[in-house]
């Protein structure tokens, strides 16, 4: 069974960039989230997604950060313009109820803001 | 709001020792408990969790022990072996959603 999937994998930008991650979460996975894990840190949730509507967003620095799943399966993290602070492993996971909502975690795509 | 508490945070082991990571949770309406493994540069990847309706679960060398009453749960690692080297995370379900909290982490080394 394939995992979650991420790109890209690293990604140095410089302040007040642009920046996108991409996930595929395991097949027929409903739910997908996003968390943030600052080095050194566990990590924190950032949205949850119920097919293609947002679940809890509420940890969601919205004024920069944007995040979406138009058709309910891959799903688009957007940070603009990123802060230095921003530097953090974005960390895509999904589940499903089959799973028992046991999480599954992607590799992470490592953001460093210079 | 809800919060997780793991201790210690760097723990340091001989090969075929047992480790012991402990956890607290503030939310009494928190249900399920995984731990995660997670390598240098890797995904964290579970490794053994509990529900609330079970006091304890083992799974060969590791084991999970909750205490609803405390609010704390614990990891238990037997003849630890150097693979077992990595930074070992809880989490705790916020209420009982599929939503998870995590503590802040636990590095243990296993030194052959």
């Amino acid at each position: 069974e394939a995992g979650v999937a991420q790109s890209p994998r690293y990604k140095i930008i410089e302040k007040r960039q642009s920046v996108a991650f991409w996930c595929n979460p395991i097949s027929g996975h409903a739910t997908l989230y996003w968390y943030q894990q600052i080095l050194g840190q566990g990590p924190k949730l950032l949205i949850q997604f119920q097919n293609n509507g947002v679940v809890d967003d509420s940890q969601l620095p919205k004024d920069r950060f944007s995040a979406e799943r138009l058709k309910g399966v891959d799903s688009t993290l957007k940070i603009q313009p990123a802060k230095l602070e921003d530097s953090a492993v974005y960390l895509c996971a999904s589940s499903n109820t089959v799973s028992g909502n046991t999480i599954y975690f992607g590799e992470g795509s490592w953001l460093t803001v210079v | 709001g809800e919060n997780v508490e793991q201790h210690p945070s760097t723990l340091s082991v001989q090969e075929g020792d047992s480790a012991v990571i402990k956890c607290t949770y503030s939310d009494s309406a928190s249900n399920y408990f995984p731990w995660y493994k997670q390598e240098l540069g890797k995904r964290p990847q579970l490794i053994i969790d509990i529900r609330s309706n079970v006091g304890e679960k083992k799974d060969q060398r590791i084991a999970v022990t909750l205490n609803k009453t405390a609010k704390h749960f614990s990891l238990h690692i037997t003849e630890t072996q150097p693979e077992d080297s990595a930074v070992y995370f809880c989490a705790a379900s916020i209420h009982n959603t599929d939503k998870l909290i995590f503590g802040t982490g636990t590095r243990l080394q296993v030194f052959p």
